[in-house]
């Protein structure tokens, strides 16, 4: 499925840096969501977005910072990581938060934190 | 809290064998069921799914049937080829709630030619 797309897909950044990721869906969904896979983890959930509102934060740091400024459009602001926030995220998209309908994923950013 | 169990391998089989990759779960309420693939350096695509009880969902020959008495969802495929080897992860979404997938730690698959 090549209807989430992410840039950029590999980044490399100290931890004094600030770097945004970008996610764009072209499904036409209203429901857009960050996931972060780390090695030897599930993946976990880290910000849902319904219909431009944020509707959930599983307890993530706040050197994570999610913005949604439309329905096709999310990112995640990075500031001030650490090594252990080295990992792949994804995005994914779905019709709807609220429903148990399809989640669409993204190819990921490999990120690395030196 | 939700949770999905599966076997986390890896596990190595010779093409045309039987697979069957275990996965249960604990969730509140009835939800729906996932298979999703990821093969390497890619994201995840999804493989199949189901939405209620005694559903069964398939795709490129995997099936997986969904069975609320002993909490399960089991990946099967009758004959792997060497294009299957990728990390299958099972995944669970509760209804109602507007929040993301709770997935199993993933299977890595190896098939051997």
């Amino acid at each position: 499925e090549t209807g989430v797309t992410q840039t950029p897909r590999h980044l490399v950044m100290g931890m004094t840096n600030k770097k945004s990721l970008k996610c764009e869906q072209h499904l036409g969904h209203n429901a857009m969501y960050w996931y972060k896979q780390s090695a030897k983890k599930p993946l976990e959930l880290m910000f849902v977005y319904n219909f431009k509102e944020q509707t959930e934060n599983n307890s993530v740091p706040s050197r994570f910072s999610p913005e949604c400024p439309n329905s096709s459009h999310l990112f995640l602001h990075l500031h001030t990581l650490q090594p252990e926030d080295s990992a792949l995220y994804l995005c994914a998209s779905s019709q709807d938060a609220g429903g148990t309908e399809t989640q669409y994923f993204g190819p990921g950013t490999r990120l690395l934190v030196l | 809290g939700d949770s999905v169990t599966q076997m986390e391998g890896p596990v190595t089989l010779s093409e045309e064998a039987f697979l069957t990759i275990n996965c249960t779960y604990t969730a509140t309420g009835y939800p729906s069921l996932f298979w999703y693939v990821q093969y390497p350096g890619e994201g995840l695509q999804l493989l199949l799914k189901a939405t209620k009880a005694d559903d069964k969902g398939s795709n490129k020959g995997f099936e997986a049937t969904y069975r609320k008495e002993t909490t399960s969802f089991h990946l099967e495929k009758g004959s792997v080829q060497v294009s299957d080897s990728a990390v299958y992860f099972c995944a669970l979404k509760s209804g109602g709630g507007a929040d993301g997938l709770t997935f199993g730690k993933g299977t890595h698959l190896i098939i051997q030619p």
